[in-house]
């Protein structure tokens, strides 16, 4: 069965101090990973797709890099509105549905 | 460009009564999901539905229903609810793979329903 982890369950960093989010996942055949950021009452918000070992991805302070076991979101020189839940998802080849994991809740402190 | 909108946004119902949901996914999206998710927790997928078919099923209760119709409008029909059915409810769509420039297979989530069963 799709397994999606995510750690640590919360972080909090000053500002300036980069850091590392982690999702593990197991599925059979992967169709897309996908980062979502999401701020308390709102639904998730797109941030990176990756389809294959070896792919990263840009945006802006966010780096997301993918293995055959693992993507890492890398935050470099977070500022205080980067505090958000951070989600990762995956889907399986052949298919729609979406496995969530339980988010990292990032908090940075000014 | 209009996002994906939901009705209504607040819903508040009583024990064993019947609730409906509804989803406007973006124009040209072809395909629609459906998620739950309680305080605190992930979204859980429901349910998909992938040109107007239903593609997937996740987690959704048997008393839970839902469909897509030709305007690609989706609803979620609850019946005989649960205090434990009290969450936001998520409604995404996607956008045909290859169709559209830029396109990452991203879902792209509506404002949510906030569903409160007493």
């Amino acid at each position: 069965e799709d397994q999606v982890t995510q750690s640590p369950e919360a972080l909090r960093l000053q500002e300036g101090e980069s850091s590392s989010l982690n999702c593990s996942y197991t599925v059979s055949g992967l169709r897309g990973l996908f980062w979502y950021r999401q701020d308390p009452g709102k639904g998730p918000e797109f941030l990176f797709t990756l389809y294959s070992a070896g792919e990263e991805k840009e945006k802006e302070r966010l780096k997301a890099t993918l293995t055959k076991k693992e993507s890492f979101l890398h935050i470099t020189a977070p500022k205080p509105e980067d505090s958000a839940t951070y989600l990762c998802a995956v889907q399986e080849t052949g298919g729609f549905k979406t496995i969530f994991g339980a988010g990292t809740r990032l908090f940075v402190k000014a | 460009a209009a996002g994906v909108i939901q009705s209504p946004r607040h819903l508040i119902k009583e024990k064993r009564e019947t609730a409906t949901l509804k989803c406007y996914p973006i124009s040209r999206h072809d395909t629609v999901y459906w998620y739950q998710q309680g305080p605190g927790q992930d979204p859980q997928f429901l349910i998909s539905f992938y040109e107007k078919m239903q593609s997937d099923k996740g987690s959704i209760p048997d008393r839970f229903s839902a469909q897509q119709f030709s305007d690609y409008h989706s609803e979620l029909n609850m019946s005989s609810l649960e205090l434990g059915d009290s969450a936001l409810y998520f409604c995404a769509s996607s956008a045909p793979l290859g169709e559209l420039a830029g396109n990452n297979n991203e879902q792209f989530f509506g404002p949510g329903t906030r569903l409160t069963v007493l």
